[in-house]
């Protein structure tokens, strides 16, 4: 069966401290990683990653994605509190090349 | 461009009612697809749709209809709504491209609605 695994569940980290966030994956025909952020409402999209090593990277925030070992890593460097939100992965693919969320990473950033 | 919108915001139903979730996109996508997201689920699929008059099914289609007749609509209805349906539904789009392309998906505010 195919399936998104995040760690952790859940964060709580001080401003200005750095944060990674995992992703790994069982999802055959893999095409392509997404990372969305989701504050109050609808998840915005971050990055999208298809290729193993190449770092996508936008402001403070980076993202890497390693095909052998089936995992994707997200992070955030001098974090803010507007930081703070579910961050989820998907990894289009399977069957049908459908999206495949993980649970999210719920960070929490304190001032 | 609105891009993704749904309707309505929220919503309460009783046992056994129905009713339909409204979602347009405006930006001439082909793939289109419904969503619901539950504390410690994730977000997961319910019905999509590769283009005007396809639609197929997802990882958890029971009790869910759709249709699409246009590219711009993509409505959920619940036939008969059970509590078990209480959630928070998101409707998405994306181009379709060429087979081997990926793409990113614009998800819509969500509609969250709640079954007594």
């Amino acid at each position: 069966e195919d399936k998104v695994v995040q760690s952790p569940l859940s964060l709580v980290v001080h401003e200005g401290d750095t944060v990674t966030l995992n992703c790994s994956y069982e999802v055959t025909n893999f095409r392509s990683l997404l990372w969305y952020k989701q504050e109050k409402k609808a998840p915005t999209f971050l990055f999208m990653l298809t290729s193993s090593g190449i770092e996508k990277k936008s402001g403070r925030l980076s993202s890497i994605l390693d095909k052998k070992e089936l995992f994707s890593i997200l992070n955030i460097t001098a974090t803010q509190t507007g930081d703070s939100a579910i961050y989820l992965c998907a990894v289009e693919g399977g069957a049908t090349n459908k999206l495949i969320f993980g649970t999210g990473t719920l960070l929490a950033v304190q001032p | 461009n609105a891009g993704v919108t749904q309707t309505p915001k929220f919503q309460v139903l009783k046992t056994g009612q129905s009713m339909t979730l409204q979602c347009a996109q405006d930006m001439n996508h082909e793939y289109m697809s419904w969503y619901r997201q539950d504390p410690g689920m994730g977000l997961r699929l319910i019905h999509y749709s590769v283009g005007a008059g396809i639609t197929d099914q997802g990882e958890v289609p029971n009790g869910y209809n759709v249709s699409r007749s246009t590219t711009e609509d993509f409505p959920l209805r619940l036939l008969s709504a059970a509590p078990s349906q209480t959630s928070v539904y998101f409707c998405a789009s994306s181009y379709r491209m060429r087979q081997g392309s990926s793409y990113e998906q614009y998800f819509g505010p969500g509609t969250r609605l709640t079954v007594t």
